[in-house]
């Protein structure tokens, strides 16, 4: 398996635009997570599904983020209208079941300016 | 809430030493614990992962412990090398009785730097 794939790597995106990020988890995995990374806050759970559908999206900060997952094998993030604040690494994991390890994507590297 | 802490922040070492990195979570009913290792600008590799029920787990130089009823976990490295520098991440994945579901906690991790 080629593991979590996350598109696209690095994202520059003007202020007030919409920012959409990609991932095809593992297939077979029953959890998807989202995550963010910053200096300040470390890792951040923003929503997570479970067999496509969502479970808890209470660490998504605002309205401006949204996250769905049509099927099995793809997920997006969608952040309308971007700001600079978002300015973040957004990971993609999947996991099989709650006694398994979580495996990660690369990240993809956003920057709102 | 589950809260993740670990000491050091950052840890400096030279090439050949065995050194430890610890880890505390405040709630103890978790399913398992999972070390990560994080090079710059990269993602996550997983290292080692403990079930609740398991003392510790270990991978080549590497050996994971785990005390559950006191909220501890350490990684030990044997024989620390310059290519072991990255930043070292501590989660926990909370238990959830009833549902079944559960999320994974971080630490900030312990910044590594072994010089030759």
């Amino acid at each position: 398996d080629a593991g979590v794939i996350q598109s696209p790597r690095h994202e520059v995106t003007e202020m007030g635009q919409e920012v959409t990020l990609r991932c095809k988890p593992i297939s077979g995995h029953d959890y998807l997570f989202w995550y963010r990374q910053t200096m300040m806050r470390g890792l951040e759970l923003l929503i997570y599904f479970n067999n496509n559908v969502p479970i808890d999206d209470s660490g998504m900060p605002e309205d401006r983020f949204s996250a769905k997952m049509p099927n099995a094998s793809f997920s997006t993030l969608k952040i309308q209208p971007s700001e600079p604040r978002d300015s973040a690494v957004y990971f993609c994991a999947s996991s099989l079941t709650v006694n398994y390890g979580y495996t990660f994507g690369s990240g993809t590297r956003l920057t709102v300016v | 809430k589950q809260e993740v802490t670990q000491i050091p922040a950052a840890l400096s070492v030279p090439e050949g030493e065995n050194l430890v990195l610890n880890c505390s979570f405040t709630d103890s009913a978790i399913y398992n614990l999972q070390w990560f290792r994080q090079d710059p600008g990269k993602g996550l590799t997983s290292l080692l992962l403990i079930q609740s029920s398991q003392r510790e787990q270990t991978s080549g130089r590497l050996n994971a412990s785990l005390d559950k009823s006191s909220g501890r976990s350490t990684l030990y490295i044997a024989a620390s090398q310059p290519g072991d520098s990255a930043t070292y991440l501590c989660a926990v994945r909370r238990g959830d009785g009833n549902s079944g579901y559960s999320t994974l906690t971080f630490g900030k991790g312990t910044m590594l730097l072994v010089s030759p």
